[in-house]
């Protein structure tokens, strides 16, 4: 297995842009979570899906972040307007179901710069 | 709530030393606890974790962690350390009553010097 793969790997945008990340868990999966890391304020769990429904948001920090799930493989955290602030590495994970025993498998980040 | 505390920020240690990355926790169930590593421009990477059962739990890359209840703890530790294990160290844990969340630790920056 390819593993969690995540697009782009590296995104510079101007502020007020959309940015739109994107995120494949692995194959068999049934939960995605999407993590913001900062040196300021470390991993952050923004959201996570279980079988394509969004279960905790309350991680988002505001109305400007937005994630869907539209099918087992593929999702998507959309920044409008995005902010110097929304700079950050944004993984996603996947781990497979049942109980709360299984670890998370990282993609390898996309590190988001806003002007 | 459940919260995870790794009390270093930084820990050096000479080559072929023994290390330790230490890491309490708190949680109103009972903990599952994991560690993950993260090497530079990297996501993070499992190394073991503890459910139940045996008190000491064996990982990847020669790793090794200790439950402790009494003290809820979960130390890291390997006891030999290499160059290459130089990398940023998580501690997580999941409360068992609380679904899917982890909460992770701040992170500890492992630095093995040659």
């Amino acid at each position: 297995d390819a593993g969690v793969i995540q697009s782009p790997r590296h995104e510079v945008t101007e502020m007020g842009q959309e940015v739109t990340l994107r995120c494949k868990p692995i194959s068999g999966h049934d939960y995605l979570f999407w993590y913001r890391q900062t040196m300021m304020r470390g991993l952050e769990l923004l959201i996570y899906f279980n079988n394509n429904v969004p279960i905790d948001d309350s991680g988002m920090p505001e109305d400007r972040f937005s994630a869907k799930m539209p099918n087992a493989s593929f999702s998507t955290l959309k920044i409008q307007p995005s902010e110097p602030r929304d700079s950050a590495v944004y993984f996603c994970a996947s781990s497979p179901g049942l109980a709360g025993a299984n670890e998370q498998f990282f993609g390898p980040g996309t590190r988001l710069t806003v002007l | 709530a459940q919260s995870v505390a790794q009390p270093e920020d930084q820990v050096n240690v000479a080559e072929g030393n023994p290390l330790t990355v230490k890491c309490t926790y708190s949680v109103s169930g009972n903990p599952y606890l994991f560690w993950y590593v993260q090497y530079p421009n990297r996501g993070l990477q499992f190394l073991l974790k503890y459910i139940t059962g045996d008190n000491l739990v064996k990982g990847s890359y020669g790793f090794e962690a200790e439950f402790n209840k009494s003290q809820t703890s979960f130390h890291l530790k390997k006891p030999s350390a290499l160059v290459s294990d130089s990398a940023l160290y998580f501690c997580a844990v999941r409360d068992n009553n609380y679904g899917q969340n982890f909460v992770f630790g701040p992170g500890t920056r492992l630095s093995v010097l040659p």
